[in-house]
């Protein structure tokens, strides 16, 4: 089975720029998650979207947004972009069925750097 | 609000030396723990999923076990390239979004 994928791997921007991210999940994968990765703050929860719906939202500003299509592809969108989004931006797919723990699988991440 | 530590933040042996990685938790309703090992500049490649208290899983020279506020990471005859970060997270209650703990930073050497 393929794993996650991720487009771009690398990205560089300037600050005011937006910039779009894409994962493609593992086959039959209905949930994504993105997280964003910096070395001071470790790995931080952006959201989390099932079934095209955004059912979970991390603590981040409302120029962080995102979707997924119907088939359970997903994109992130930052806007204006500031100096301190420059992150490693990773991609999570999992089968988020009932009962016991929803293992998530990552992609390679996105490294995003903003000048 | 669910709580992630690992232990220690950055480890070095030798190769050869086993050890271990601890990964403390404070969660109402546990559903899951988590193991991930992370290369620089890449994304967490999956290990093990625990569920429950006493369960213990194995992949080569890794071992994760787990008790009710604790999870360890044996790592035995370790070798340089076990060179990495490990991550912990766990799931809980009714949420399907893992906490994750900060990690810790494994150098083998030679």
């Amino acid at each position: 089975k393929a794993g996650v994928t991720q487009t771009p791997r690398y990205l560089i921007k300037t600050r005011g720029q937006q910039v779009t991210l894409s994962c493609s999940p593992i086959s039959g994968h209905r949930s994504v998650s993105w997280y964003q990765q910096t070395p001071g703050q470790g790995l931080q929860f952006l959201f989390e979207y099932f079934s095209e719906t955004q059912r979970n939202k991390g603590n981040f500003p409302g120029r962080f947004s995102g979707r997924q299509f119907s088939n359970s592809r997903s994109e992130m969108n930052v806007s204006t972009l500031e100096l301190g989004d420059s992150a490693l931006y990773l991609c999570a797919s999992s089968a988020r069925g009932s009962g016991r723990a929803d293992t998530q699988y990552f992609g390679p991440g996105t490294r995003l750097t903003v000048l | 609000e669910d709580q992630v530590t690992q232990s220690p933040e950055a480890l070095r042996l030798q190769e050869g030396e086993s050890s271990s990685l601890n990964c403390s938790y404070t969660v109402s309703g546990l559903r899951g723990l988590f193991w991930y090992r992370q290369d620089p500049g890449k994304g967490p490649e999956f290990l093990f999923t625990l569920y429950s208290a006493g369960e213990e899983k194995e992949k080569e020279r890794l071992k994760a076990t787990l008790t009710k506020k604790e999870s360890f990471l044996h790592i035995t005859a370790p070798k340089p390239e076990d060179s990495a970060t490990y991550l912990c997270a766990v799931q809980a209650g009714g949420s399907y979004i893992p906490t994750f703990g900060r990690g810790t930073s494994l150098i083998v050497h030679p």
